[in-house]
């Protein structure tokens, strides 16, 4: 079955700093990948997704993310931060049905 | 379309008790699914559904869980009797196509159980 590790569980960056959350998944086939962030009490939103093409995808809020087959990666990028980025981002694949998340990188954002 | 609706929003409930969450999905996705999230687990899947009928449910923590879909317009995710260690936020997600579109999330419903 397919799965995602994040290894950061918490990152600090400062407000207009660049920004990557790390994401590395396992799967056997081409994979579908995602993001997702989620605000506190709210439930999770699509940020972007990978199906195949271009490595490089572009999301909502100025995200981006790299898909990276030698390495197994899909790192979420934002070349400056703004303080409404404060959430938990979530990294995701999806297999034949289903879509298996990872454990989440929380993201606080200084002033 | 409003979105993915849950209720309750918030439950609190003593050790024991049974406890109903309800979920409405999207018109026309043909896929729900039931997460659990948790500080110490983070996002489980708990429990699928495609065209109403359970797919996977080997992510039910137990036989204390169960879920229903008695049609396309409404799951419910039982626990009972409910224990302490059950407290958490439970997610109800639809989609049309899961492995190629997107998932869709309600707001979630948090329960403590004390």
């Amino acid at each position: 079955a397919q799965s995602v590790t994040q290894p950061d569980i918490h990152i600090t960056v400062s407000e207009g700093a660049s920004l990557e959350l790390r994401c590395n998944y396992s799967y056997g086939a081409t994979p579908y990948l995602f993001w997702y962030v989620q605000s506190p009490g709210q439930g999770l939103q699509l940020l972007l997704k990978y199906f195949s093409g271009d490595t490089l995808v572009q999301g909502i809020k100025g995200f981006e993310a790299e898909f990276k087959r030698s390495q197994s990666s899909f790192n979420l990028r934002k070349p400056s931060v703004h303080w409404s980025d404060a959430a938990e981002y979530f990294c995701a694949v999806a297999g034949p049905r289903d879509m298996r998340f990872g454990a989440g990188t929380r993201l606080t954002v200084k002033p | 379309d409003a979105g993915v609706i849950q209720s309750p929003r918030h439950e609190v409930t003593e050790m024991g008790q049974e406890v109903t969450l309800r979920c409405k999905p999207i018109s026309g996705h043909d896929y729900l699914f039931w997460y659990r999230q948790t500080m110490m687990r983070g996002l489980e899947l708990l429990i699928y559904f495609n065209n109403n009928v359970p797919i996977d449910d080997s992510g039910m923590p137990e036989d204390r869980f169960s879920a229903k879909m008695p049609n396309a317009s409404f799951s419910t995710l039982k626990i009972q009797p409910s224990e302490p260690r059950d407290s958490a936020v439970y997610f109800c997600a639809s989609s049309h196509r899961p492995n190629t579109g997107e998932l869709f999330f309600g707001e979630g419903s948090r329960l403590t159980v004390l």
